[in-house]
Formats: C-alpha cells, structure tokens, sequence
C-alpha cells in the first residue's frame, strides 16, 4: 500500500460525458501528480500541482483539467469523453517537488469509455 | 517531445535464468529510474540513479546510469515467478518548469517460467 488513495477504482461511461477522478496523496505529502497510460501511449505525465498551485504541464488535453485543494486532495476533470480517453488514470504524491525517489503510485483509476 | 527507448519489450525466460533490459533517450536526464508494476498495481519504484555511470544494487538487481545521461540498463539475477511484471525505466528532468515529471519508457513485460 503505497498510502496514495485513489476513487473511483473502475468507472465506466459513454463519450461526450464528464467524468471526475479524485486523489488523496499519502499523508504530509504536497506534491500531486497525474499519469495516463494507455496502450498505446504507455505512461504519459500530465499535470502536477505542488500545496494547491500548478508546477507542470505535460501531455493534458484542453478537455481535461486538474486543480488540488487546500487540503492537498487532487482531482482530474475530464469532459467531452470520447473512446481514445480509455485508460488508467493514475495520481501520485511526493513531499516536495525534488526526489524522483520519494514519488509514490497510487493504484489507478480505470476508465472505460464506452 | 522526450522520449524513452525501452527494450526489449517484452521476454518470456526460464526461471533461474538472468535478465537484461535497457533504455536509452534522445535528451539527457538528471536522474534514472526503473519501475515495477504488477496487476492491477501502481509502478513501484525499484531503483534510482542520480550520476552518470553509477552502478546500483538492490538485491537481485542491478541498474547503471550510462555515461552520457542518455541511457540505463537493468539487469535482474536468477529470476524467480515473482519477478513476473512490467518493468519501466523513467527518467527526471528537473528544473524549473519540468516540476519533477517522469517520461517513461514503454516498459518490458517480463514473463518467468517455473
């Protein structure tokens, strides 16, 4: 159990939908990244926040955004759904932007989008 | 934009039997790392390089940073079942505005048979 929380575990939903996932990190922790992997684009970094400001930008989408909250909870927006957006969803959390070795997994959300 | 080579791609071995897997990068990378991830799991770091030519071990596994900050290999000792997996190499490049993303490799599922 690597303490990074991840709801919902599975969700499945139809194109053009909404869709939040949300992220708690491990605790203390104040950095908050998101993950995609697909199968064809493997694990590609999309956003990271650090105590509740954005620090990077990877490879997000328009139709999807992230934010974090004050009490370091992330959460994923991702709208206007269409079938290429199925994938895990991953978050991950660290406790200060520095020290690969300190980011830890959480178990993914899968979304399926049907 | 960066993007991580990983070979092979996947490899179904005898148990006992030693493995070798690497990646190399068109840019150069501050810091290497090398994942695992089992079903249904997260990645899970296993070991992390942060020199160029530095040789790390981590019981049956061994990971150097190459010379050039380009490339890393991984070499697993007489593999048992529980080896079994998806094995990534990332890599960090930090800085302002990198914020400390990972780009993965394309990960090598590694198969051992008992």
């Amino acid at each position: 159990d690597s303490g990074v929380t991840q709801t919902p575990k599975h969700l499945i939903t139809a194109t053009g939908q909404r869709v939040t996932l949300r992220c708690s990190p491990r605790s203390g922790d104040l950095s908050v990244y998101w993950y995609q992997q697909s199968l064809d684009q493997g694990l590609q970094f999309l956003i990271q926040y650090y105590n509740g400001e954005e620090r990077a930008k990877g490879n997000i989408l328009e139709r999807f955004s992230a934010q974090q909250f004050p009490d370091l909870h992330s959460e994923l927006n991702l709208s206007s759904l269409e079938l290429g957006d199925s994938a895990l969803y991953f978050c991950a959390s660290s406790p200060y932007p520095g020290g690969a070795n300190t980011i830890y997994f959480g178990e993914g959300s899968w979304l399926t989008v049907v | 934009g960066q993007q991580l080579n990983q070979s092979p791609q996947s490899m179904f071995i005898q148990e006992g039997e030693d493995v070798s897997m690497n990646c190399t990068s068109s840019s150069i990378f501050n810091t290497w790392l090398w994942y695992k991830q089992e079903p249904g799991e997260g990645p899970v770091l296993l070991i992390a390089l942060y020199k160029a030519g530095e040789l790390t071990s981590n019981g049956r596994l061994t990971a150097q940073f190459g010379i050039t900050r380009k490339d890393s290999f991984l070499n697993i000792s007489a593999s048992i079942p529980s080896d079994v997996g998806i094995y990534f190499c990332a890599g960090q490049l930090s800085g302002e505005g990198a914020g400390n993303m990972l780009t993965f490799g394309g990960g090598t599922r590694l198969m051992v048979k008992p």
